[in-house]
């Protein structure tokens, strides 16, 4: 069973840096384009950042784009996203997802964890 | 604002149909095949039901089914159930920058 477990969200003042993991199992960590997807309570999704194999690959939403930076470490089958500068729009939960397809991305998030709440205020 | 336009709700009695329009641009779903919809219960993580406009997720009821005209792409839910009640959202690729838009997702409440 695909399991995937985020944490590292909490409460941080603005301008300041969050760290998320992501630890996933029951499937090939190694095979698959990852993604990160965040979500302001109650509302609509949107796309922050996703990550490939081989990390080949990364992309970021212009919301976030010289802020965030997306890693993974193959060997740990666990999948990062490094905040930096944090505002308070940023405020969301953050969900790790599994690609549908191994070995590139077919554009479609398959998976879910739980998510992570990520609170910038002051 | 979301980049795709969705209803903010939707309503309907049990055995009714209903379907959620995902409007978007020639860049996104006029441009691809590459639609999607998520169903998310309250306090749950998005599921995917739909890919490729219209094929099913393993598991997926028949009730549900995906189409596309142009810029917009369309579930319907035939045979409503209370427990289909749910936030619904599409989601595209699309060839900006971003790779991948959502709209802003449709509650459906089932009467």
């Amino acid at each position: 069973e695909v399991q995937l477990v985020e944490s590292g969200g909490g409460l941080v003042q603005p301008g300041r840096s969050l760290r998320l993991s992501c630890a996933a199992s029951g499937f090939k960590f190694k095979d698959y384009v990852m993604h990160w997807v965040r979500q302001v309570p109650g509302k609509g999704l949107e796309w922050v950042s996703g990550i490939s194999w081989n990390s080949g690959y990364i992309g970021y939403a212009d919301s976030v784009k010289g802020r965030f930076t997306i890693s993974r470490d193959n060997a740990k089958n666990s999948l990062y996203l490094h905040m930096n500068s944090l505002r308070v729009e940023d405020t969301a939960f953050y969900y790790c997802s599994k690609d549908l397809c191994s070995g590139g991305t077919c554009h479609y998030f398959d998976s879910w964890g739980q998510g992570t709440l990520v609170t910038v205020s002051s | 604002q979301s980049a795709l336009t969705q209803p903010a709700s939707v309503s309907g009695s049990p055995g009714q149909s209903i379907t959620i329009s995902c409007t978007g641009t020639s860049s996104d779903i006029g441009g691809h095949n590459f639609v999607s919809w998520y169903q998310q219960h309250p306090g749950k993580a998005p599921k995917l039901i739909i890919y490729d406009v219209s094929s099913r997720s393993s598991g997926v009821s028949n009730r549900f089914s995906g189409s596309k005209s142009g810029n917009t792409a369309s579930l319907t839910i035939s045979g409503l159930q209370a427990e289909d009640e749910a936030l619904f959202h599409c989601s595209s690729y699309t060839s900006t920058s971003t790779r991948w838009v959502f709209g802003g997702g449709t509650e459906l409440t089932v009467l």
